[in-house]
C-alpha cells in the first residue's frame, strides 16, 4: 500500500529565507505527484504537477523536483514571503498492479509552514 | 467564474441524522472526488466518480452514499450510519482522472 510521508511536521523560517520541503513516498509505481498548499480553513491550491517522466517543475518562485526511484520529491521555494505560509501538501496518483492508475490521489499529512517578518 | 462550489460552509448534525453536502463545478470536468480532513491528518477519498452516473468507492466509504446524476453535480451524504463524521469535507474536480484536481472551500461538518 502506497505511504506518503512529508518532513518536517512543521517549519518555521524568517522571512527572505530559501527553503525546502520534503516528500516520501513507498511506492516508486507512480503516475504523477502534485503539490498543493492549504491556507487555514480552505480548501486546496495545486502549485505543481510533475509527471512521473519528469525530474522537476517551476513555477515561480517554486521549483519542484521528483526522484521517482529514490521515491522523494522535494518543494524549495525561494525568497520565502510572510504570505507564503500555509500548510503544504504533497500527494501522489499510484499506479495499481496492471500499470493502470485511477486518479485516486494518496496524500501525505502536510508541512505547517510559517514564514516571519 | 469558473469553479467548484461547497455549501454549506458548516453543517451540523444531530444524532441518527442523515445530511447531505453540496458540491458543483462549472470547470466542465469529468471526474470530480470527496475527501475527507481530519485534524494532523491528509486527506482521504470518500468516493469518486469519473463519469455520470457511474462512482467508485474509495478508502474510507462506510457510512457515506454519493450521487452522479448530473456532470456539474456530486453531493455527498452523510448517513447515520457514519459514527465518527466530524470532519472538514474537501469535494475536488479535474478534466480527466490523471489531471490535476482541483478543490472547493471544504464543509465543515459538526455534530450536536
Amino acid at each position: 500500500k502506497q505511504e506518503v510521508t512529508q518532513i518536517p511536521a512543521a517549519l518555521s523560517v524568517p522571512e527572505g529565507e530559501n527553503l525546502v520541503l520534503n516528500c516520501s513516498f513507498t511506492d516508486s509505481a507512480i503516475y504523477n505527484l502534485q503539490w498543493f498548499r492549504q491556507d487555514p480553513g480552505k480548501g486546496l491550491t495545486s502549485l505543481l504537477l510533475i509527471q512521473s517522466s519528469q525530474r522537476e517543475q517551476t513555477s515561480g518562485r517554486l521549483n519542484a523536483s521528483l526522484d521517482k526511484s529514490s521515491g522523494r520529491s522535494t518543494l524549495y521555494i525561494a525568497a520565502s514571503q510572510p504570505g507564503d505560509s500555509a500548510t503544504y501538501l504533497c500527494a501522489v496518483i499510484p499506479l495499481n498492479a496492471g500499470g493502470t492508475s485511477y486518479g485516486k490521489l494518496t496524500f501525505g499529512q502536510g508541512t505547517i509552514l510559517t514564514v516571519h517578518p | 467564474d469558473g469553479g467548484i462550489t461547497q455549501s454549506p460552509k458548516y453543517l451540523f448534525r444531530k444524532e441518527g441524522q442523515n445530511v447531505t453536502l453540496s458540491c458543483e463545478q462549472n470547470l466542465n470536468h469529468d471526474a470530480m472526488y470527496w475527501y475527507r480532513q481530519d485534524p494532523g491528518q491528509g486527506l482521504r477519498l470518500i468516493y469518486y466518480s469519473q463519469i455520470v452516473n457511474d462512482f467508485q468507492k474509495g478508502d474510507i466509504a462506510e457510512g457515506y452514499s454519493v450521487s452522479r446524476e448530473k456532470k456539474e453535480s456530486f453531493p455527498l451524504t452523510v448517513t447515520s450510519a457514519q459514527k465518527n463524521p466530524t470532519a472538514f469535507y474537501l469535494c475536488a474536480s479535474s478534466m480527466g482522472q490523471l489531471e490535476t484536481q482541483y478543490f472547493g472551500p471544504g464543509t465543515r461538518l459538526l455534530v450536536l
